[in-house]
């Protein structure tokens, strides 16, 4: 039972152009929402989040937007830059809780 | 530095063998959790301890792993007997503040192949 889902494994954008990696889940009462970027050989590194309670949180280049109402947020990264590409994995947490994970987006970003 | 450590990086192991995985988490991290992450797939929960209590151990696939945090600190995940289906990169994650907190430092694994 996947409660958070990336429906797209992988997406290419032009160096200077938007990224938008989406993320859909189905559980009503999370919390918080959270981002995270992960390398090849290393663990996956916070990038932001935002809470159930906002529908917008900007922090320099990346911007998360939440859909309650569609259950779904979206990460936008704009300018990218090929430093972005990486695997961005959304994840979901509920106070008391664990954080669930969704499947990951991998993002080339070409130069 | 100052991050979450893991060791050992890579692990292989004989099927059947006993593992035994250890995290550092971030000095005064109240929270410590455990996720296993297959090839392709994001992380899977395990399981959470806050300080040494460990509060929820509900995503342990079998009773063939355990994890303790006997000190608050330090944590081991044991697998034991371990299968071809155990082999994936293990994660640990730290949090500073209990149930809430939504900013968790992930190690950066333990991967771990049976064969």
């Amino acid at each position: 039972d996947q409660q958070v889902k990336q429906n797209s494994p992988s997406l290419s954008v032009q160096e200077g152009r938007i990224s938008i990696l989406n993320c859909d889940y189905t559980n009503s009462m999370f919390d918080y929402f959270l981002w995270y970027k992960k390398y090849p050989a290393e663990g996956p590194t916070f990038l932001i989040s935002i809470s159930s309670i906002k529908d917008k949180n900007e922090d320099g280049r990346f911007t998360v937007f939440l859909n309650k109402s569609a259950k779904h947020l979206s990460l936008h990264i704009v300018p990218s830059q090929p430093g972005d590409s990486a695997v961005y994995f959304c994840a979901a947490f509920l106070v008391g809780n664990q954080f669930y994970f969704g499947t990951g987006t991998s993002l080339t970003v070409i130069p | 530095g100052a991050g979450v450590s893991q060791s050992p990086r890579y692990k292989v192991a004989k099927r059947g063998q006993d593992v035994a995985l250890r995290c550092d988490p971030i000095s005064g991290h109240v929270s410590l959790f455990w996720y296993q992450q297959a090839l392709g797939q994001g992380p899977e929960f395990l399981t959470y301890f806050q300080n040494e209590a460990q509060l929820d151990k509900s995503g342990l696939p079998s009773d063939r792993f355990f994890a303790e945090r006997p000190e608050g600190s330090v944590s081991t995940l044991k697998i034991q007997r371990t299968q071809q289906e155990d082999s994936a990169v293990y994660l640990c994650a730290s949090s500073l503040g209990s149930f809430g907190n939504t900013e968790a430092f992930f190690g950066q694994g333990t991967r771990l192949t049976v064969v």
